[in-house]
């Protein structure tokens, strides 16, 4: 099963670019990688989610390398409203019952005035 | 329109009691999950159903059961509460093919005294 492994939190400011990274060294071939955002008292918010190379939207791009034992959620230009933890999800396997979705612990993201 | 919604969004129960809560989504999807979150914001997936039939059943005790009477529902019965299922539950849904790609309702705050 892979699993995922991402930074407990990170700090930043009004206007910069937060780039979160997720390692997930046994990933499987048909997994695909999902990034989820969290707000106090709500639940999870699909963010973006990709196979390979690079995707992007009008919220974030995520990057995941040839190998895809990582991928990179970034954020451009964050404000105060960003401030969220947010999720990485490795799966989506299609095997008859071997369907298995792991999250990872989450990244706390603090955004500073 | 509320995509996923659950009922209660509090509940306060005794040890030992016995409590449902339901969830319902409109989005016409095929599969619906079940997630605890701990006090620690980690996202354990419980249970997940497809066309009313389970098809993740993670390790978690039998005193939890969940319901789908229909692909719009699935609902969680939580028998003999203890302490330790103190937490928020939260209720989610995807199209069969993108599970990756889920709806999260806004939450069960279950709190056992």
């Amino acid at each position: 099963l892979a699993k995922t492994t991402q930074p407990i939190s990170m700090d930043s400011y009004e206007g910069q670019e937060v780039n979160i990274t997720c390692s997930h060294n046994n990933i499987a071939t048909n997994d695909y990688i999902t990034w989820y955002q969290q707000f106090p008292s709500q639940g999870p918010r699909f963010i973006i989610q990709g196979y390979k190379t690079k995707v992007t939207n009008e919220v974030a791009s995520l990057f995941i390398p040839a190998d895809r034992k990582s991928s990179t959620l970034s954020l451009p230009r964050v404000s105060l409203s960003d401030t969220a933890v947010y999720y990485c999800l490795v799966g989506d396997v299609y095997a008859g019952n071997n369907r298995k979705l792991i999250w990872g612990l989450g990244t706390s993201l603090a955004v500073n005035p | 329109d509320t995509a996923v919604s659950q009922t209660p969004k509090y509940l306060v129960t005794q040890m030992g009691n016995d409590k449902s809560i339901k969830c319902e989504q409109n989005l016409g999807h095929d599969t619906m999950y079940w997630y605890k979150q701990d006090s620690k914001k980690f996202l354990k997936i419980m249970f997940s159903y497809n066309n009313k039939e389970l098809i993740i059943n993670e390790t978690v005790p039998n005193r939890f059961s969940p319901k789908s009477p229909d692909k719009a529902h699935l609902n969680l019965h939580i028998n003999s509460l203890e302490l330790g299922d103190s937490a928020v539950y939260f209720c989610a849904s995807s199209q069969e093919m993108r599970p990756g790609t889920q709806y999260f309702g806004p939450g069960t705050r279950l709190l056992v005294l």
